[in-house]
Protein backbone atom coordinates (compact mmCIF):
# COMPACT_ATOMS: atom_id res chain seq x y z
CA UNK A 1 0.00 0.00 0.00
CA UNK A 2 1.85 3.24 -0.98
CA UNK A 3 -1.37 5.92 -0.11
CA UNK A 4 -1.43 8.90 1.56
CA UNK A 5 -4.74 10.27 2.25
CA UNK A 6 -5.88 13.84 2.52
CA UNK A 7 -9.36 15.00 4.20
CA UNK A 8 -11.08 17.17 3.31
CA UNK A 9 -10.61 17.10 -0.21
CA UNK A 10 -11.88 20.59 -0.58
CA UNK A 11 -11.99 23.36 2.03
CA UNK A 12 -13.72 26.86 1.70
CA UNK A 13 -12.91 29.38 4.68
CA UNK A 14 -13.44 33.07 5.97
CA UNK A 15 -10.38 34.95 6.62
CA UNK A 16 -11.60 34.77 10.65
CA UNK A 17 -12.07 30.88 10.81
CA UNK A 18 -9.82 28.34 12.31
CA UNK A 19 -9.94 24.76 10.47
CA UNK A 20 -7.55 22.19 9.78
CA UNK A 21 -6.16 19.87 7.04
CA UNK A 22 -5.44 16.52 7.83
CA UNK A 23 -2.82 13.33 6.39
CA UNK A 24 -2.46 9.93 6.75
CA UNK A 25 -0.46 7.16 5.48
CA UNK A 26 0.40 3.82 6.90
CA UNK A 27 3.61 2.71 4.95
CA UNK A 28 5.40 3.21 8.35
CA UNK A 29 7.37 5.98 6.78
CA UNK A 30 8.82 8.25 9.24
CA UNK A 31 9.60 11.67 7.61
CA UNK A 32 5.84 13.46 6.35
CA UNK A 33 6.04 16.67 4.46
CA UNK A 34 3.47 19.82 3.78
CA UNK A 35 3.72 21.27 0.35
CA UNK A 36 1.75 24.62 -0.85
CA UNK A 37 1.03 24.75 -4.76
CA UNK A 38 -0.29 27.54 -6.39
CA UNK A 39 -2.16 27.26 -9.91
CA UNK A 40 0.36 26.73 -12.73
CA UNK A 41 3.02 26.72 -10.26
CA UNK A 42 5.11 23.69 -8.89
CA UNK A 43 4.71 22.66 -5.50
CA UNK A 44 6.63 24.46 -2.53
CA UNK A 45 7.84 23.03 0.87
CA UNK A 46 6.02 24.28 3.92
CA UNK A 47 7.13 22.02 6.49
CA UNK A 48 8.86 18.94 7.13
CA UNK A 49 8.39 16.23 9.88
CA UNK A 50 11.61 13.69 10.45
CA UNK A 51 11.17 11.50 13.62
CA UNK A 52 9.14 13.65 14.87
CA UNK A 53 11.20 16.35 14.73
CA UNK A 54 9.79 19.58 12.93
CA UNK A 55 11.65 21.77 10.13
CA UNK A 56 10.36 24.69 8.95
CA UNK A 57 10.51 26.42 5.66
CA UNK A 58 11.49 30.29 7.19
CA UNK A 59 9.21 32.04 4.60
CA UNK A 60 5.44 30.55 5.82
CA UNK A 61 3.54 32.55 7.94
CA UNK A 62 2.83 31.90 11.43
CA UNK A 63 -0.64 31.68 10.53
CA UNK A 64 -0.21 28.25 9.41
CA UNK A 65 0.57 25.71 11.72
CA UNK A 66 1.90 21.95 11.36
CA UNK A 67 0.98 19.20 13.89
CA UNK A 68 2.33 15.38 14.38
CA UNK A 69 0.42 13.86 16.46
CA UNK A 70 2.10 10.35 15.55
CA UNK A 71 4.37 8.64 13.34
CA UNK A 72 1.47 8.37 10.55
CA UNK A 73 -0.52 11.52 11.18
CA UNK A 74 0.15 15.07 9.86
CA UNK A 75 -2.00 18.13 10.72
CA UNK A 76 -2.00 21.98 8.94
CA UNK A 77 -3.83 23.88 11.79
CA UNK A 78 -5.26 27.11 9.54
CA UNK A 79 -6.06 30.52 11.15
CA UNK A 80 -6.12 34.25 10.03
CA UNK A 81 -5.66 33.28 6.29
CA UNK A 82 -5.72 35.06 3.58
CA UNK A 83 -7.42 35.26 -0.22
CA UNK A 84 -3.64 34.89 -1.30
CA UNK A 85 -3.49 31.95 0.77
CA UNK A 86 -5.80 29.84 -1.47
CA UNK A 87 -4.00 27.14 -3.31
CA UNK A 88 -3.52 23.00 -3.05
CA UNK A 89 -2.08 21.81 -0.28
CA UNK A 90 -0.55 18.75 -0.95
CA UNK A 91 0.99 16.23 1.94
CA UNK A 92 4.07 13.84 1.45
CA UNK A 93 5.55 10.86 3.07
CA UNK A 94 8.65 9.31 2.79
CA UNK A 95 11.34 6.67 3.91
CA UNK A 96 14.12 9.19 4.97
CA UNK A 97 15.64 10.08 2.01
CA UNK A 98 14.02 8.25 0.37
CA UNK A 99 10.83 8.06 -2.72
CA UNK A 100 8.10 10.54 -1.73
CA UNK A 101 4.69 9.77 -2.08
CA UNK A 102 1.85 12.31 -2.02
CA UNK A 103 -1.36 12.32 -1.54
CA UNK A 104 -4.45 14.15 -3.61
CA UNK A 105 -4.28 17.19 -2.04
CA UNK A 106 -6.89 19.71 -0.53
CA UNK A 107 -8.13 22.49 -2.21
CA UNK A 108 -8.05 25.22 -0.33
CA UNK A 109 -10.26 28.53 -0.95
CA UNK A 110 -10.60 31.63 1.56
CA UNK A 111 -12.89 34.14 0.81
CA UNK B 1 20.34 26.58 -3.40
CA UNK B 2 19.16 23.82 -5.58
CA UNK B 3 17.64 25.09 -8.58
CA UNK B 4 16.15 22.95 -11.01
CA UNK B 5 14.89 23.92 -15.01
CA UNK B 6 13.28 21.74 -17.32
CA UNK B 7 12.66 22.22 -20.90
CA UNK B 8 10.51 22.67 -22.88
CA UNK B 9 8.07 23.99 -20.91
CA UNK B 10 5.04 22.91 -23.19
CA UNK B 11 4.76 20.13 -25.55
CA UNK B 12 2.08 19.30 -28.03
CA UNK B 13 2.40 16.40 -30.45
CA UNK B 14 0.46 13.90 -32.44
CA UNK B 15 0.16 10.34 -30.40
CA UNK B 16 2.75 7.84 -31.60
CA UNK B 17 5.78 9.85 -31.01
CA UNK B 18 8.75 9.30 -28.88
CA UNK B 19 9.47 12.03 -26.60
CA UNK B 20 12.26 13.77 -24.81
CA UNK B 21 11.52 15.62 -21.47
CA UNK B 22 15.01 17.31 -20.08
CA UNK B 23 15.50 18.02 -16.52
CA UNK B 24 18.88 20.03 -15.50
CA UNK B 25 20.19 21.16 -11.97
CA UNK B 26 22.89 23.10 -10.37
CA UNK B 27 23.43 21.46 -7.25
CA UNK B 28 25.01 18.08 -8.23
CA UNK B 29 25.31 16.96 -4.42
CA UNK B 30 22.43 14.85 -5.23
CA UNK B 31 20.71 11.67 -3.59
CA UNK B 32 18.19 10.86 -5.97
CA UNK B 33 16.01 11.77 -8.97
CA UNK B 34 12.46 11.56 -9.03
CA UNK B 35 10.05 11.98 -12.11
CA UNK B 36 6.39 12.64 -11.13
CA UNK B 37 3.31 13.28 -13.13
CA UNK B 38 0.50 15.47 -12.22
CA UNK B 39 -3.02 15.99 -14.26
CA UNK B 40 -4.78 19.22 -13.22
CA UNK B 41 -5.93 19.78 -10.19
CA UNK B 42 -4.61 16.30 -8.60
CA UNK B 43 -1.94 15.11 -6.33
CA UNK B 44 1.62 14.14 -7.97
CA UNK B 45 1.92 10.56 -8.73
CA UNK B 46 5.68 9.13 -8.58
CA UNK B 47 6.76 7.70 -12.02
CA UNK B 48 10.40 6.69 -11.66
CA UNK B 49 13.32 7.37 -8.81
CA UNK B 50 17.06 7.56 -10.11
CA UNK B 51 19.46 6.80 -6.96
CA UNK B 52 22.16 8.97 -7.55
CA UNK B 53 24.67 5.75 -8.49
CA UNK B 54 22.50 4.46 -10.83
CA UNK B 55 22.25 6.08 -14.47
CA UNK B 56 18.89 4.94 -15.41
CA UNK B 57 15.68 3.60 -14.76
CA UNK B 58 12.91 1.98 -16.72
CA UNK B 59 8.98 1.63 -15.91
CA UNK B 60 7.41 0.42 -18.74
CA UNK B 61 7.26 2.75 -21.72
CA UNK B 62 9.16 5.33 -19.45
CA UNK B 63 12.80 5.24 -19.35
CA UNK B 64 14.54 7.94 -16.97
CA UNK B 65 18.65 8.70 -16.85
CA UNK B 66 20.85 10.86 -14.50
CA UNK B 67 24.23 12.27 -15.27
CA UNK B 68 24.72 13.37 -12.15
CA UNK B 69 27.90 15.33 -12.90
CA UNK B 70 26.42 17.16 -15.71
CA UNK B 71 23.13 17.82 -13.72
CA UNK B 72 21.15 16.39 -15.83
CA UNK B 73 18.42 13.86 -16.28
CA UNK B 74 16.34 13.38 -19.32
CA UNK B 75 12.43 11.10 -19.74
CA UNK B 76 12.09 9.49 -22.57
CA UNK B 77 8.39 9.09 -23.41
CA UNK B 78 7.68 5.63 -25.98
CA UNK B 79 5.20 5.52 -28.42
CA UNK B 80 3.29 8.55 -26.31
CA UNK B 81 -0.49 7.92 -25.57
CA UNK B 82 -3.53 10.84 -25.19
CA UNK B 83 -3.27 9.10 -21.56
CA UNK B 84 0.12 10.71 -20.98
CA UNK B 85 -1.12 14.03 -21.11
CA UNK B 86 -0.29 15.66 -18.27
CA UNK B 87 2.34 18.15 -16.23
CA UNK B 88 5.41 16.46 -15.60
CA UNK B 89 8.07 17.23 -13.21
CA UNK B 90 11.76 16.12 -11.68
CA UNK B 91 12.94 16.89 -8.33
CA UNK B 92 15.96 15.75 -7.51
CA UNK B 93 16.62 14.93 -3.13
CA UNK B 94 20.06 17.09 -1.41
CA UNK B 95 22.38 14.68 -0.34
CA UNK B 96 22.60 14.58 3.55
CA UNK B 97 21.70 11.41 4.12
CA UNK B 98 17.75 12.57 6.18
CA UNK B 99 14.32 13.46 5.16
CA UNK B 100 14.62 16.76 3.19
CA UNK B 101 12.04 18.75 1.14
CA UNK B 102 11.89 18.42 -2.76
CA UNK B 103 12.72 21.43 -5.16
CA UNK B 104 10.71 21.03 -8.34
CA UNK B 105 11.37 22.35 -12.07
CA UNK B 106 8.60 24.02 -13.13
CA UNK B 107 7.25 21.11 -15.31
CA UNK B 108 6.92 20.39 -18.87
CA UNK B 109 2.95 20.75 -19.78
CA UNK B 110 2.58 17.81 -22.46
CA UNK B 111 -0.80 17.04 -24.78
CA UNK B 112 -0.57 14.12 -26.64
CA UNK B 113 -2.95 14.45 -29.42
CA UNK B 114 -5.11 11.25 -30.58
Amino acid sequence: DTEVTQTPKHLVMGMTNKKSLKCEQHMGHRAMYWYKQKAKKPPELMFVYSYEKLSINESVPSRFSPECPNSSLLNLHLHALQPEDSALYLCASSRSAGEQYFGPGTRLTVT
Amino acid sequence: KQEVTQIPAALSVPEGENLVLNCSFTDSAIYNLQWFRQDPGKGLTSLLLIQSSQREQTSGRLNASLDKSSGRSTLYIAASQPGDSATYLCAPTRAGGGADGLTFGKGTHLIIQP
